[in-house]
């Protein structure tokens, strides 16, 4: 089946601790994204990537890093999470000629 | 740059009447448009797209959507509401940005259909 699967789907956290969300996808998508859902605020784009190695910040970038090692894998990171970044997060993939993204189901994070 | 624009945050509808959600876009080129539904506790599903093939898109569940350039608007509608349409719903704009390719959502329309 054709999905994009985000881990872990619940996480709690303390400020500061370094966390990783990782998305993996079984399309052979080029394109893929983040992002982040807020209330009254609709989804909100943090990074996106073309290819593997070819990276670019979204709109709310600040706070998170990812990479593009594998062309399946676009692994979200938070160095040092801070309360502000509790939020829903969805990973997404594409391809050039279909303009729509797959989304996975989500990762709800609360950092404390 | 593109843009979205969801007119109404909250729309409240009787079973069995016509849903009417408003979107709004702004783009610098030919869009592609889409209606995401998110319902409570769930991740996003695509209800419909439209690509610059027929303007009066189908999409699932009974929904539809007609795009109107002239009005640069893109509303969903169904004839009859159903209990289970409760959600909320996601105008997106997609177009190349920087190279790549990137959606921008609405801030989202709630729908409650009450008995």
């Amino acid at each position: 089946e054709a999905q994009v699967t985000q881990n872990p789907r619940y996480l709690i956290t303390v400020t500061g601790k370094k966390l990783t969300v990782t998305c993996s996808q079984n399309m052979n998508h080029e394109y893929m994204s983040w992002y982040r859902q807020d209330p009254g605020l609709g989804l909100r784009q943090i990074y996106y990537s073309m290819n593997v190695e070819v990276t670019d910040k979204g709109d709310v970038p600040e706070g998170y890093k990812v990479s593009r090692k594998e062309k399946r894998n676009f692994p979200l990171i938070l160095e040092s999470p801070s309360p502000n970044q509790t939020s829903l997060y969805f990973c997404a993939s594409s391809t050039p000629g279909e303009r729509g993204y797959t989304f996975g189901s989500g990762t709800r994070l609360t950092v404390v | 740059a593109q843009s979205v624009t969801q007119l109404d945050s909250h729309v409240s509808v009787s079973e069995g009447t016509p849903v009417l959600l408003r979107c709004n876009y702004s783009s610098s080129y030919s869009p592609s448009l889409f209606w995401y539904v998110q319902h409570p506790n769930k991740g996003l599903q695509l209800l419909l797209k439209y690509t610059s093939a027929a303007t009066l898109v189908k999409g699932i569940n009974g929904f539809e959507a007609e795009f109107k350039k002239s009005e640069t608007s893109f509303h969903l509608t169904k004839p009859s509401a159903h209990m289970s349409d409760a959600a909320e719903y996601f105008c997106v704009v997609s177009g190349l940005v920087g190279g790549g390719n990137k959606l921008t959502f609405g801030t989202g329309t709630q729908l409650k259909v009450e008995l």
